[in-house]
């Protein structure tokens, strides 16, 4: 099936510093990709919806100027955290739904990425 | 916006028990995704449905669109199998974003 792929898998970094996430579809392109944040014990929740080559569009209530997104190509968007702060520490995934596969709806995950705030 | 509601919340078994989790949503939908979450925290997509029921070794997915209901069925449970199950469903017709279920902890006791 198709895979999606997230780099890093885990982070640790300051409070202050950003923090940049990719989200890889490895074998299909995806003109849109989704992110979503999971905190510990909770669902996860779409934070936004990255659009190839146009702006993002962000759920209520997540700041644009915060969680910066980037689809620059058709097989990457880029979630930076900028002046990260421990309450942003938590779970990110994105999934990517693949346009030409037999179930157009299905949306593939990535494995993840855990930033922790210190 | 899609609500979703899966039961139950916690499920132990014992090894080799069938395992039902159910899943009910508010708004018609085109197809539902069932999703496999280890301690880890790595999503596994396990089944996306438009109708009737899919099969995948011991795993089995239902789904009644009439009813907006779907269900997930392990056989012969494992040890393996313990993880965390969500449904997702987008949230309408034509609108792709998801809405995620809370989440169904499973437990299989050896």
């Amino acid at each position: 099936g198709a895979v999606v792929s997230q780099h890093p898998s885990r982070v640790i970094c300051k409070s202050g510093t950003s923090v940049k996430i990719e989200c890889r579809s490895l074998d299909f392109q995806a003109t849109t990709m989704f992110w979503y944040r999971q905190f510990p014990k909770q669902s996860l929740m779409l934070m936004a919806t990255s659009n190839e080559g146009s702006k993002a569009t962000y759920e209520q209530g997540v700041e644009k100027d915060k969680f910066l997104i980037n689809h620059a190509s058709l097989t990457l968007s880029t979630l930076t955290v900028t002046s990260a702060h421990p309450e942003d520490s938590s779970f990110y995934i994105c999934s990517a739904p693949n346009r030409f596969s037999e179930s157009y709806n299905e949306q593939f995950f990535g494995p993840g990425t855990r930033l922790t705030v210190l | 916006k899609n609500e979703v509601e899966q039961s139950p919340q916690n499920l132990t078994a014992q090894e080799g028990e069938f395992i039902t989790i159910n899943c009910s949503y508010s708004v018609g939908i085109s197809a539902l995704h069932w999703l496999q979450q280890h301690p880890g925290g790595g999503i596994v997509s396990l089944f996306m449905l438009s109708s009737g029921k899919k099969k995948h070794g011991r795993l089995i997915a239902t789904i009644n669109i009439q009813e907006k209901h779907s269900s997930l069925h392990i056989t012969a449970s494992h040890p393996r199998d313990s993880a965390v199950y969500i449904c997702a469903v987008p949230g309408g017709f034509g609108n792709e974003k998801l809405t995620f279920g809370t989440g169904t902890r499973l437990t299989i006791i050896p």
